[in-house]
C-alpha cells in the first residue's frame, strides 16, 4: 500500500503559539488530502479537505482562519494551528489517496498538547 | 449526513476466538473501507470493498450495499489484533468524503 508520512508525530507547545504539521507522501502523488482530528476514544472527524495548488474546503464548525492549510505540491500539506489554545489539544491525522475517489492511505498521526 | 453505526463497541475475545463485527450505514455509498487503528494510533487498512467478499488471511468482509451493511469477520484471534476497527463509508456529492463510523474497541486476552 501507498505510504503516508508525518511530521512531527507529537508536539508541546505554550497557548498562544502556532504548531505547524507537515503531511507527505512519500510513494505516490496525492492529488487531494484530508486532515482529520481525533479526541481520545473517539472516532475521526474530517476537518477539512485540500487540493493541491487550490484552497482547502473546511467542514462546518471548524474555523478555517484558525486551522491554516497549505497544500503546495503532490507530496505535501501542511495543516498549521495558529494561536493554539490547550482545546485544540487532540490527535491530528492526514491522508491521500492518488486520485479524489480512490483508497484513501493514513499518516501515523501528531499528538497535539497544548499547555 | 449520512450515519455510520458499529458493533459492538466493545468486545473482549480470548486469544483463538472467532469474532464478527458489523458496519451500518444509512444511505447509498460509492465505497466502504475497513481500518484497524493500532494501540500507538496508526491506520491500517484492511479492506477497499464497496460490495462483495475478500480475504485476506484471518480477516475477510462482506459488504452488502443494497441493504446498507458490511462485516468484518476475524477468525483465530491473536493479541496483536487488539484495536480499534472502523469502518468508513465514500460520500460523493459535490466534494468527496469519507465518514467514520463510532469504531469497536477490540482487546484479545492470552
Amino acid at each position: 500500500g501507498a505510504v503516508v508520512s508525518q511530521h512531527p508525530s507529537w508536539v508541546i507547545c505554550k497557548s498562544g503559539t502556532s504548531v505547524k504539521i507537515e503531511c507527505r507522501s512519500l510513494d505516490f502523488q496525492a492529488t487531494t488530502m484530508f486532515w482529520y482530528r481525533q479526541f481520545p476514544k473517539q472516532s475521526l472527524m474530517l476537518m477539512a479537505t485540500s487540493n493541491e495548488g487550490s484552497k482547502a474546503t473546511y467542514e462546518q464548525g471548524v474555523e478555517k482562519d484558525k486551522f491554516l492549510i497549505n497544500h503546495a505540491s503532490l507530496t505535501l500539506s501542511t495543516l498549521t494551528v495558529t494561536s493554539a489554545h490547550p482545546e485544540d489539544s487532540s490527535f491530528y491525522i492526514c491522508s491521500g489517496g492518488q486520485g479524489v475517489y480512490n483508497e484513501q492511505f493514513f499518516g501515523p498521526g501528531t499528538r497535539l498538547t497544548v499547555l | 449526513g449520512i450515519q455510520v453505526e458499529q458493533s459492538p463497541p466493545d468486545l473482549i475475545l480470548q486469544e483463538g476466538a472467532n469474532s464478527t463485527l458489523r458496519c451500518n450505514f444509512s444511505d447509498s455509498v460509492n465505497n466502504l473501507q475497513w481500518f484497524h487503528q493500532n494501540p500507538w494510533g496508526q491506520l491500517i487498512n484492511l479492506f477497499y470493498i464497496p460490495s462483495g467478499t475478500k480475504q485476506n488471511g484471518r480477516l475477510s468482509a462482506t459488504t452488502v450495499a443494497t441493504e446498507r451493511y458490511s462485516l468484518l469477520y476475524i477468525s483465530s484471534s491473536q493479541t496483536t489484533d487488539s484495536g480499534v476497527y472502523f469502518c468508513a463509508v465514500e460520500v460523493r456529492d459535490s466534494s468527496y468524503k469519507l465518514i467514520f463510523g463510532s469504531g469497536t474497541r477490540l482487546l484479545v486476552r492470552p
